[in-house]
């Protein structure tokens, strides 16, 4: 079945404790990106990467790191978290964002509280 | 930055209501795509729209492109409680390389009472 993996679902730790959320598909996609979901926000990206070895920031990227060593796998690194990362967090694949608007594909999300 | 705003923000209606919600921007998009959302999962696309003027239809719901690239709208027609869910539009643009930003509205949440 082709799918967005995301771990942990539901996360919640303390301020400073380093953690990563992991992001795994399995359609081969060159896109990926994550995403945070906050009320009255809406989705806001936060990093994405359009191939392996490249990544970029998005619209909303301090706090966080990624990487993309290999092309099914995107973690998501928050080296110091802080409360105002508490959030939904989702991540995407998609064939490409190269030249079109293709669908993205989306992980069923990370909840995460930071307190 | 570009900014898609949905309307409204909350809508709740019996089943058999038939119902508009909107997706407008200041800003020309290459194409405009819909999403939906359910409680405990990702948004799931329903459609993409590239052409102004567009109108694509998905069952019960009908999707429209601006004539000049800017809004779209969803109908539904004789919602059901199956609808329910987050409703979000997301609009394209080419960016230099080639790249193309995707920008998501705050979505709106629809609620359909059996």
């Amino acid at each position: 079945e082709a799918q967005v993996t995301q771990n942990p679902r539901y996360l919640i730790t303390v301020t400073g404790k380093k953690l990563t959320v992991t992001c795994s598909q399995n359609m081969n996609h060159e896109y990926m990106s994550w995403y945070r979901q906050d009320p009255g926000l809406g989705l806001r990206q936060i990093y994405y990467s359009m191939n392996v070895e490249v990544t970029d920031k998005g619209d909303v990227p301090e706090g966080y790191k990624v990487s993309r060593k290999e092309k099914r796998n995107f973690p998501l690194i928050l080296e110091s978290p802080s409360p105002n990362q508490t959030s939904l967090y989702f991540c995407a694949s998609s064939p490409s964002l190269r030249y079109s608007n293709q669908p993205q594909h989306f992980g069923d999300g990370t909840r995460l509280s930071i307190l | 930055t570009q900014l898609l705003e949905q309307s409204p923000q909350f809508l709740s209606i019996q089943e058999g209501e038939n119902l508009t919600v909107y997706c407008n921007s200041s800003s020309v998009f290459s194409s405009l795509q819909w999403y939906r959302q359910e409680p405990g999962e990702g948004p799931v696309l329903l459609v993409t729209v590239v052409t102004g003027g567009e109108v694509k239809k998905l069952k019960r719901l009908t999707f429209q492109f601006g004539d000049a690239r800017k809004d779209s709208s969803l109908h539904i027609t004789a919602a059901q409680p199956g609808d329910t869910g987050l409703y979000l539009c997301a609009g394209g643009a080419a960016q230099s390389g080639g790249y193309q930003k995707v920008t998501f509205g705050i979505g709106t949440k629809l609620q359909v009472i059996p």
